[in-house]
């Protein structure tokens, strides 16, 4: 079946460093979305991206879907404390199957 | 987040006994879904709805039933708990292949 694989498992960065966690999907996805979750917290939406090749940012947050449509990756800019939580991507197969969940990364940032 | 409830929120239960928790929304969404989430696994969908009265199994079902009598509720049944069903407990709701709104959660432990 569809897998979504995700890593780093876990990424231990000093505050003011980048972040990237990557995203890779066994077959092509429809869509792919990011969600954070806070220690202690539930998921919460960030982004979906649908189109081949597209870019979107949120302030210091850069999110990526590959030309093929079966890799994905968000990018910090300059972390900060309160990004400290474990980021999901989660992609839809093409035929609109339900929302696969990567494992997530966990990130955690060192004041 | 505001328009999804889960109850209840930490649950202790002993080890064959039935266990319901229930996951009540205001959004009006017609997608509800059930997840678990255990370290190593991420997230894990156990069972979901498209409607009511329309059910459908995830990847890791066995050992659990759900219900959707109204458009508003949707109730995940342990027949009999088990220790390996200790975990924490999400519900989420949707539009199609939109993002996903979680609920707080609901810690169970299977003494």
């Amino acid at each position: 079946g569809q897998q979504v694989m995700q890593i780093p498992q876990y990424q231990h960065v000093q505050e003011g460093e980048d972040f990237t966690t990557y995203c890779n999907s066994s077959t092509t996805l429809s869509n792919i979305q990011w969600y954070k979750q806070r220690p202690g917290g539930h998921p919460v939406f960030l982004i979906q991206l649908v189109k081949s090749g597209e870019v979107k940012k949120q302030k210091r947050l850069t999110f990526q879907f590959g030309e093929a449509k079966k890799n994905s990756s968000l990018h910090i800019t300059a972390t900060q404390t309160t990004d400290v939580g474990t980021y999901f991507c989660a992609g839809h197969g093409g035929s609109q199957g339900n929302l696969i969940f990567g494992k997530g990364t966990k990130l955690s940032v060192k004041p | 987040d505001a328009g999804i409830t889960q109850s209840p929120r930490h649950k202790v239960t002993e080890t064959g006994t039935p266990v319901t928790l229930r996951c009540h929304q205001t959004e009006n969404h017609r997608y509800m879904y059930w997840y678990r989430q255990d370290p190593g696994h991420g997230l894990r969908l156990i069972h979901y709805s498209y409607g009511v009265k329309d059910t459908d199994k995830g990847e890791v079902s066995d050992g659990y039933s759900v219900s959707r009598s109204k458009t508003e509720d949707f109730l995940l049944t342990l027949e009999s708990a088990t220790s390996s069903q200790t975990s924490v407990y999400f519900c989420a709701i949707s539009e199609l292949e939109g993002g996903y709104t979680f609920g707080s959660g609901t810690r169970l432990t299977v003494v």
